[in-house]
């Protein structure tokens, strides 16, 4: 079955301090790896695709990393905007995805 | 604009009173799903489907029945509702299921069964 383990739970930090989320799998023929962002009371949006290990992808302050275990987000000199929570997906062979708990993100002025 | 919608939004029902929570999009997508998400959980999905006619089951798909009759739309039904099916919906699209699977998500809906 494929798992997919996010941590931490939830991570707070001053405006300017970077930081790194973590997003551990297990899947058979891992067809790729999503990181999306979810405000509070909205549907998730859709931030990277990583599709093998050593792929890097970039937006802003954030940055998505893929080895053949997990993936990192991290998150340079992030602002208050930056304050969400950010889910991490797996998709195997088949045509689904399977999505971790979370980190929830607050960053303070 | 390029959205997926949801209706209705909130929605309390009592146990065993048939509910049909509707998703459409506007972007021509083949590939939809519905998704629950719920503390501690994360998102868990319930059904998806490659295009019109082709379903098939996620995660969680017991308790909840699907069609897909025209590409841009995608209902769920809850024939029998149960209290532990109180939950927040997601609907999704995505341009194709054999390719990426980016997903738009559509703005959720509540549910309670009391």
């Amino acid at each position: 079955e494929d798992q997919v383990t996010q941590s931490p739970e939830a991570l707070r930090l001053q405006e300017g301090e970077s930081s790194s989320l973590n997003c551990s799998y297990t899947v058979s023929g891992l067809r790729g790896l999503f990181w999306y962002r979810q405000d509070p009371g909205k549907g998730p949006e859709f931030l990277f695709t990583l599709y093998s290990a050593g792929e890097e992808k970039e937006k802003e302050r954030l940055k998505a990393t893929l080895t053949k275990k997990e993936s990192f987000l991290h998150i340079t000199a992030p602002k208050p905007e930056d304050s969400a929570t950010y889910l991490c997906a797996v998709r195997p062979p088949k045509y689904k995805l399977s999505f971790g708990a979370g980190t929830t993100v607050t960053v303070r002025a | 604009e390029a959205q997926v919608t949801q209706n209705p939004r909130y929605l309390i029902t009592v146990t065993g009173k048939k509910l049909t929570v509707t998703c459409s999009q506007n972007m021509n997508h083949e590939y939809m799903s519905w998704y629950r998400q719920d503390p501690g959980l994360g998102l868990r999905q319930i059904y998806y489907s490659m295009n019109v006619e082709v379903t098939d089951k996620g995660d969680v798909p017991e308790g909840y029945k699907v069609s897909r009759k025209e590409k841009r739309n995608f209902p769920l039904i809850l024939e029998s509702p149960s209290p532990n099916q109180t939950s927040l919906y997601f609907c999704a699209s995505s341009l194709s299921g054999t390719a990426g699977l980016e997903q738009y998500f559509g703005p959720g809906t509540r549910l309670t069964v009391t």
